[in-house]
């Protein structure tokens, strides 16, 4: 069964250095992989997304992650915090009964100290 | 701008009473699925509706119901509720069946039972 180890529950950083959320997988097939963002009391926003292309995926704000196989891993990373991207990140897998079902990991707060 | 809606924001019930949330999908969108998100964790895969027939469940109670009405707005149904049953309730509605990466997302509501 598809599942996804968010290894961080907590990350914290200085405003303008870089960031780094990890997330491994376990998959029996190759499956689409996601990171979404969550702001409180907003909706979750898609950040990016791995569908067997390009392994290293750009994303909106300024985010990227790389799809690495031989690891099952997908971290996001980001140059450079801003105080705005202080949220709770959730790495995504599709089911494997169906690509429709999303199993979300169970999240990292960013937090971005000034 | 998602255009999902979800209503109420917040509710508070009582062991053993019934809820209904709605969802209004984003315009265009015949497909709509429900997460459970309980506190400090990722959302959960209830079930998904498309033109109006369940299309997918997860691990979830049959006490845990749905529709989705001609218009694609929907409801989620709990019959007797229990207290492991408080969380934030989050729709997403697709424009299109089996296509994770396009499921936008609500804000939420936030149920509470005592």
């Amino acid at each position: 069964a598809q599942s996804v180890t968010q290894l961080d529950s907590h990350v914290s950083v200085s405003e303008g250095t870089p960031v780094l959320l990890r997330c491994n997988y376990s998959s029996s097939y190759s499956p689409s992989l996601f990171w979404y963002v969550q702001h409180p009391n907003k909706g979750l926003q898609l950040l990016l997304k791995y569908t067997s292309a390009a392994t290293l995926v750009k994303g909106i704000n300024g985010f990227e992650a790389e799809f690495k196989k031989s690891e099952t891993s997908f971290h996001l990373t980001k140059p450079s915090a801003h105080m705005s991207d202080a949220a709770e990140y959730f790495c995504v897998v599709t089911g494997e009964d169906s690509s429709y079902k999303l199993i979300f990991g169970s999240g990292t707060r960013l937090l971005v100290r000034p | 701008e998602t255009g999902v809606t979800q209503s109420p924001t917040h509710l508070i019930k009582t062991r053993g009473q019934q809820v209904t949330l709605r969802c209004s999908s984003q315009s265009g969108h015949n497909t709509v699925s429900w997460y459970q998100q309980a506190l400090g964790q990722g959302p959960q895969f209830i079930f998904q509706y498309y033109r109006e027939e369940e299309n997918g469940r997860g691990n979830f109670p049959p006490r845990f119901s749905g529709l989705q009405f001609p218009n694609y707005s929907s409801e989620l149904n709990v019959n007797a509720l229990e207290l492991d049953d408080s969380a934030l309730y989050l729709c997403a509605s697709s424009p299109r069946l089996s296509t994770p990466d396009t499921q936008y997302f609500g804000p939420g509501t936030r149920l509470t039972v005592l």
